[in-house]
């Protein structure tokens, strides 16, 4: 597609279950990123992928958090065990290479846990 | 350690009035890039603009221009002429020349322009 795309749209979700969400980066993208939005905390770094491997994973902010990207292009970011305070608008970005660092970002699943 | 700060939280002001929001920035690195984002009511993160710092030539794109200053660690954003539509979330970030170019954000600041 023309750009990145990422589903689903909304989630809701109970306390507790666990949730898969999906980022489909600009075809060609080899690095692609993971953030997390949520009030009063910002845009958070979550996790960053080159190819399929992820040389950086600081900004998981639990073990509950984990993602994989697969072929170099789709990337899933697995939260289980959802809390409340996993609510919010995960974002994900992709770049041409690690050199060109204009990133462009998704629409962004907002994830809402009751 | 690297940090953005965006001290104006929210902006308000009347359709046609010039408005500036401001950036400062922290890096200990030499060469860097910095960037503005806009996020509008639907959420979408749109990219507007990078700069190297190596290149402090201020940019005009329309009614929006930027000005660089290295001595002062600013990057401050300007709309010309403001219109309704501008109205959105504006993030300024900051990434180094090494490594992968993870983005650090400032908080934002939320440009409400009114008719």
């Amino acid at each position: 597609g023309a750009g990145v795309s990422q589903s689903p749209s909304n989630k809701v979700t109970e306390k507790g279950k666990d949730v898969e969400l999906r980022c489909d980066p600009i075809s060609g993208h080899t690095a692609l990123y993971w953030y997390r939005q949520s009030l009063g905390q910002g845009l958070e770094f979550l996790i960053y992928f080159q190819g399929n491997s992820a040389p950086d994973k600081s900004g998981l902010p639990s073990d509950r958090f984990s993602a994989e990207r697969t072929g170099g292009s789709v990337s899933t970011l697995t939260i289980q065990r959802t809390q409340q305070e996993d609510s919010a608008v995960y974002l994900c970005a992709s770049s041409l290479q690690d050199r060109r660092p204009t990133k462009f970002f998704g629409p962004g699943t907002r994830l809402t846990v009751l | 350690a690297q940090k953005v700060t965006q001290a104006q939280t929210e902006i308000s002001v009347v359709e046609k009035e010039d408005v500036t929001l401001d950036c400062v920035y922290e890096t200990r690195d030499t060469t860097y890039y910095l960037f503005w984002y806009k996020q509008p009511p639907s959420g979408e993160l749109v990219f507007l603009i990078r700069r190297n710092s190596f290149d402090e030539q201020n940019e005009i794109s329309g009614r929006y221009s930027w000005n660089f200053q290295k001595s002062t660690s600013s990057f401050n954003f300007t709309i010309t002429a403001s219109q309704v539509v501008d109205s959105a979330v504006y993030f300024c970030a900051l990434t180094s020349s090494g490594g992968y170019n993870k983005l650090i954000f400032g908080a934002g600041t939320r440009l409400a322009v009114h008719p």
